[in-house]
């Protein structure tokens, strides 16, 4: 399942198909992006992370692309499972402290 | 290594109530920042310190809203009077360097504010 243009709020997915969130950044100056993942009843979750020198970065079913071309960001993750059902949040870091977020996507997994 | 904890998980309260919100970073964590999300929006800035300091208090909505850190350690948000607006719910993080370092999120308080 993909999230497809600048961003949808849901996303449903199969279990076991790959998933695919987008997400567009505001400023080009921005220079480190974070993935965090949201469950119900939870705070924000660290899931990865990448930096304005590099285009790719993979972590454990995840992999993360930066398009800095047209500020576009988007989270693969692979074999999508029940437990990756939650609430999905692009942010960019400005200023070294402050994040940004996006309005999130809300990842339905089906079994 | 226990994460961010904030106190308390829920809170309701009248329109014209003072309602104080409490934070404990990770132990070590200089830095300490105050997000929240209001009615399904963008999480949205609110503060940032840097243990007792305040360095940046950009995104608190008005002086209703007081934050502080006594000692760097734990931190407060008081809002006094709380309106309906301020419904949302309130995060808390710290990082333990400043320069894009992960910020670790506690799990909010949700206020409802009636």
């Amino acid at each position: 399942g993909e999230s497809v243009g600048l961003h949808l709020p849901t996303l449903s997915v199969q279990e076991g198909d790959n998933s695919i969130i987008n997400c567009a950044y505001s400023n080009s100056a921005s220079d480190y992006f974070i993935w965090y993942k949201q469950e119900s009843g939870k705070g924000p979750q660290f899931i990865i992370d990448i930096r304005s020198n590099m285009d790719k970065r993979q972590g454990q079913r995840v992999t993360v692309l930066l398009n800095k071309t047209v500020k576009h960001l988007s989270l693969q993750i692979a074999a999508t499972q029940p437990g990756d059902s939650a609430v999905y949040f692009c942010a960019e870091n400005m200023n070294d402290y402050k994040l940004s977020f996006g309005a999130g996507t809300t990842v339905t997994v089906r079994a | 290594e226990a994460g961010v904890t904030q106190f308390p998980s829920h809170s309701v309260i009248e329109k014209g109530q003072t309602v104080t919100l409490r934070c404990d970073p990770i132990s070590g964590h200089d830095n300490l920042y105050w997000y929240r999300r209001v009615m399904g929006k963008e999480i949205k800035f609110l503060l940032h310190f840097v243990k007792e300091s305040k360095q940046d208090e950009s995104g608190m909505p008005n002086n209703r809203f007081l934050a502080e850190r006594t000692g760097g350690t734990y931190s407060t948000l008081k809002v006094q009077p709380a309106e309906l607006e301020d419904s949302g719910v309130y995060f808390c993080a710290s990082s333990l360097r400043r320069t894009s370092d992960t910020q670790y999120f506690g799990p909010g308080t949700r206020l409802t504010v009636l």
